[in-house]
């Protein structure tokens, strides 16, 4: 089972600031990483796949990167409406199908 | 628009059963697979388990947590998914959320809205 880890746990940003969002797994999954946002009493939705493309509707301050193990969500310049839990699952080892414990983004 | 549906959620006692139920509408049903995934009271999100489509045998994955105790189905003609759920526990108690599959290999584009399960004496 590939274990995907999260960090930090929790990110206090100001609004108008980058945040930057790690995720690790414990054995490469290439570019098979997908994020997700979810806030609190809804269901998660789908930001980036394929570790770095949009979803659709997605606003361009979402970017993903990295390939392999290392994994990195930023959200360039933060918006009252993206604080919230984000998660990271891979999709390349399966089953199962496996996410990351979740980063909080709070405001400071 | 896409849209998921989750029904059938409540309280039930420990040992006892329970069915899900998803209905899908928006999207040709029978052309993906579809996942059941659970968030337990103030945690994370689990995968528990897949359905492929009928192009991929329709066959069925689960996690390890649930594997011979729930059950995936699926009816194309009525777009509904399932999960059975037998021998519950006091730790399947969560938020059981319908999600559609991109792929394989499969992330999740669509999610439901979820259904609270209880599992407690």
């Amino acid at each position: 089972e590939i274990v995907m880890t999260q960090s930090p746990a929790t990110l206090s940003v100001s609004p108008g600031e980058r945040a930057t969002l790690s995720c690790r797994a414990s054995q490469s999954v290439g570019s098979n990483l997908a994020w997700y946002q979810q806030k609190p009493g809804q269901a998660p939705r789908l930001l980036i796949y394929g570790a770095f493309t949009r979803a659709t509707g997605i606003p361009a301050r979402f970017s993903g990167s990295g390939s392999g193990t290392e994994f990195t969500l930023t959200i360039s310049s933060l918006q009252s409406e993206d604080f919230a839990v984000y998660y990271c699952q891979q999709y390349n080892n399966w089953p199962p199908l496996t996410f990351g414990g979740g980063t909080k983004v709070e405001i400071k | 628009e896409v849209q998921l549906v989750e029904s059938g959620g409540g309280l039930v006692q420990p040992g006892r059963s329970l069915r899900l139920s998803c209905t899908g509408s928006g999207f040709t049903f029978g052309d993906y697979a579809m996942s059941w995934c659970r968030q337990a009271p103030g945690k994370g999100l689990e995968w528990i388990g897949f359905i492929r489509s009928r192009l991929y045998g329709g066959t069925t994955e689960y996690a390890a947590s649930v594997k011979g105790r729930f059950t995936i189905s699926r009816d194309d003609s009525t777009s509904i998914a399932y999960l059975q759920m037998n021998s519950l526990k006091t730790e399947d108690t969560a938020v059981y959320f319908c999600t559609r599959n991109w792929g394989p290999p499969y992330y999740f584009d669509y999610w439901g809205q979820g259904t609270l399960v209880t599992v407690s004496s």
